[in-house]
């Protein structure tokens, strides 16, 4: 079965530092792949979808590679800033309708 | 609306209570999905709608799980004779194309209504 890894520890870095996350999926190819911001007691918010044929992608302070080789993405946040700090969530997806969501990395940036 | 809105946003029930979520997506949009996040957990998907056709409804955890989407737009997910295992925070998010096959939709997500059965 379709199955995604995200760190379940929380990711403590220091403000202005390069934050990085990783989502391992396995059993299956996803065609493109989608990051969203969770915050406590809020929905998740999109911020970047990456394609297959796509190795990189960019978005201001972010950046997401996929490799379908590896079977992995990395998600990087450049100069973290304490507002990043929250819950990020990846999603693997077929070319279906649903998302597939990882559990989730919990981001916290300290001064 | 500016988003997507979920109403109630807490909900308690004592197990065997059936209750009703509900979901107002931004307005024009055909897509309209629900997710079951558990604690700690990442959404899970439950149903998806296009218009008002539930075209797939494979997450549903068990019959006592029923969505609906009558006119296309406002959304309901009821759950009959609740048990503690239907604790979770219900998601709703929804789309303004018809289908996200192509990896180009983003979803929106509302708030949530956090439920915990008793």
């Amino acid at each position: 079965s379709q199955k995604i890894e995200q760190n379940s520890e929380a990711l403590n870095i220091q403000e202005g530092k390069t934050a990085t996350l990783t989502c391992n999926y396995t059993n299956y190819s996803p065609a493109y792949l989608q990051w969203y911001r969770q915050d406590p007691g809020r929905g998740p918010v999109f911020l970047l979808l990456i394609r297959e044929n796509e190795k990189e992608k960019r978005k201001e302070r972010l950046k997401v590679t996929f490799d379908t080789t590896l079977k992995q993405s990395l998600f990087h946040i450049t100069a973290s800033q304490p507002a990043d700090s929250a819950t990020y969530l990846c999603a693997p997806s077929e070319n279906t309708d649903k998302l597939i969501f990882g559990t989730g990395t919990r981001l916290q940036v300290f001064p | 609306g500016a988003g997507v809105s979920q109403s109630p946003r807490y909900k308690v029930a004592k197990r065997g209570q059936d209750v009703a979520l509900r979901c107002d997506p931004i307005s024009g949009h055909v897509s309209l999905f629900w997710y079951q996040q558990a604690l700690g957990q990442g959404p899970e998907f439950l149903t998806y709608f296009q218009n008002e056709a539930q075209l797939d409804k494979s997450g549903l955890p068990s019959d006592r799980f029923f969505a609906e989407r009558p006119e296309g737009s406002v959304s309901t997910l009821k759950i009959q004779r609740t048990q503690q295992e239907d604790s979770a925070v219900y998601l709703c998010a929804s789309s303004p194309l018809a289908g996200a096959r192509f990896g180009t939709d983003t979803q929106y997500f509302g708030p949530g209504t956090r439920l915990t059965v008793l």
